[in-house]
């Protein structure tokens, strides 16, 4: 079965330092990952995913995540974190030797604050 | 680009009564997903609708209902609405490609009272 873990429920960083997001992972068959946003009374946003080739994956708003395969994880990361980019991180899983139209599994979720 | 669209927006009914969320996907894509999410919860998946036709299914009350119209739109049915059922309901689409992207609506919030 798959199942994704973040294991901080919170992260504070100071406005302007590096920020990480962890996140790890568990499916059967390749894995495809994702990450994506939600502020607010809001829907959730798609930041970026990682499907095959290269581990380090950029996306939207300066975000970066790594796909490590031994270490079954794909952290998010951000070189300078911002105020507005504090909101509640999800990170979500797919098994890719599934058929196309599988769910997603979330993980739990990471509250980040940037404190100014 | 359009997005996935949700209505209504914001829904109160009482116990017992029943509602109807809808979906509409974004242009092209032919399958759509239901999320619930609770309070402080990550979205847990419901249903799935590829081509008309139900996918996937998950945590689905049997008191619930779905499906997937030919213009590809999705209706959640939700009867004897209870307590519990409260909650942000996200609709997603994707092009049903293995590798495509879920797209998420803004949500439905439905408070149940």
């Amino acid at each position: 079965a798959q199942s994704v873990a973040q294991p901080e429920d919170q992260v504070n960083v100071a406005e302007g330092n590096p920020l990480t997001v962890k996140c790890t992972y568990s499916v059967s068959g390749n894995p495809y990952l994702f990450w994506y946003v939600q502020y607010p009374n809001r829907g959730l946003q798609f930041l970026l995913k990682y499907i095959t080739g290269d581990n380090l994956v950029k996306g939207s708003y300066g975000f970066e995540a790594e796909f490590n395969k031994s270490q079954t994880s794909f952290h998010l990361k951000k070189p300078s974190a911002l105020v507005s980019d504090s909101a509640l991180y999800f990170c979500a899983v797919r098994d890719g030797g599934k058929t196309s139209y599988d769910k997603v599994i979330f993980g739990p979720g990471t509250s980040l604050s940037v404190i100014p | 680009a359009a997005g996935v669209i949700q209505s209504p927006r914001h829904l109160i009914k009482e116990k017992r009564e029943t509602a109807t969320l809808k979906c509409y996907p974004i242009p092209r894509h032919d399958t759509v997903y239901w999320y619930q999410q609770g309070p402080g919860q990550d979205p847990q998946f419901l249903i799935s609708f590829y081509e008309k036709m139900q996918s996937d299914k998950g945590s689905i009350p049997d008191r619930f209902s779905a499906q997937q119209f030919s213009d590809y739109h999705s209706e959640l049915n939700m009867s004897s609405l209870e307590l519990g059922d409260s909650a942000l309901y996200f609709c997603a689409s994707s092009s049903g490609l293995r590798t495509d992207t879920q797209y998420f609506g803004p949500g439905t919030r439905l408070t149940v009272l």
